[in-house]
């Protein structure tokens, strides 16, 4: 069964970076996308981008000059990076495997609530 | 920008069946599969629906979807309605690679 778990701060101050780790088990991460979704409090989920397991990534727009998605195919994990946070990026972050690109996710993490605040 | 509009809630008994809809506002909702997430309380979404009409193993048969190009929408249909039902739901789909989520919907069984 894949699992997926996302590790990082809990806390991070307003202006510095965000840095997650999704680790994946349970399978392989070749020929598959992998996302990062994230949810504020009480609210709907937001895309932020993908990554192929080839490294080709596609983020979105409205986030894409704040963004960093990685993959490291050894350690079976790939990243978020997210820099200048603000307190309108508090919220809760899921890890999500894609099976073609095309067709959404089939697996997630359980999630992680990331806090911005000094 | 594309964007997906569902109902903010929904509500109805146990047993009946609720339609839920996810309204694309340009292009043809069709050229791109639509997915439906559940989310319960405190717990990551599942998909309940992928590539617009097809379930993943372990989903039961209450739940279907489909597209109707005239309106430019996608349904989510739960027949038989249980009060486990009872949680957020959510479409997505892409626009140029992009994935776009719509705002979800409350469905309450009451």
């Amino acid at each position: 069964q894949v699992q997926l778990q996302e590790s990082g701060p809990g806390l991070v101050k307003p202006s510095e970076t965000l840095s997650l780790t999704c680790t994946v088990s349970g399978g392989s991460i070749s020929s598959y996308y992998w996302s990062w979704i994230r949810q504020p409090p009480g609210k709907g989920l937001e895309w932020i981008g993908s990554i192929h397991y080839s490294g080709s990534t596609k983020y979105n727009p409205s986030l894409k000059s704040r963004v960093t998605i990685s993959v490291y195919m050894s350690k079976r994990q790939f990243s978020l990076r997210l820099t200048s946070v603000t307190a309108a990026d508090t919220a809760v972050y899921y890890c999500a495997r894609d099976p073609s690109g095309v067709a959404g996710s089939d697996y997630w993490g359980q999630g992680t609530l990331v806090t911005v605040s000094s | 920008n594309f964007m997906l509009t569902q109902p903010h809630s929904v509500s109805e008994s146990p047993g009946k069946t609720v339609i839920i809809s996810c309204t694309g506002s340009s292009g043809s909702i069709a050229s791109n599969y639509v997915q439906w997430y559940q989310q319960r309380p405190g717990s990551a979404p599942t998909t309940v629906i992928y590539e617009d009409n097809q379930r993943p193993s372990g989903v039961p048969d209450r739940f279907s979807g489909s597209i109707d190009s005239s309106s430019n929408s996608a349904s989510l249909t739960i027949f038989g309605l249980k009060t486990e039902d009872e949680a957020d739901y959510y479409c997505q789909s892409y626009d140029n690679s992009n994935k776009v989520f719509g705002g979800g919907t409350k469905l309450t069984v009451l």
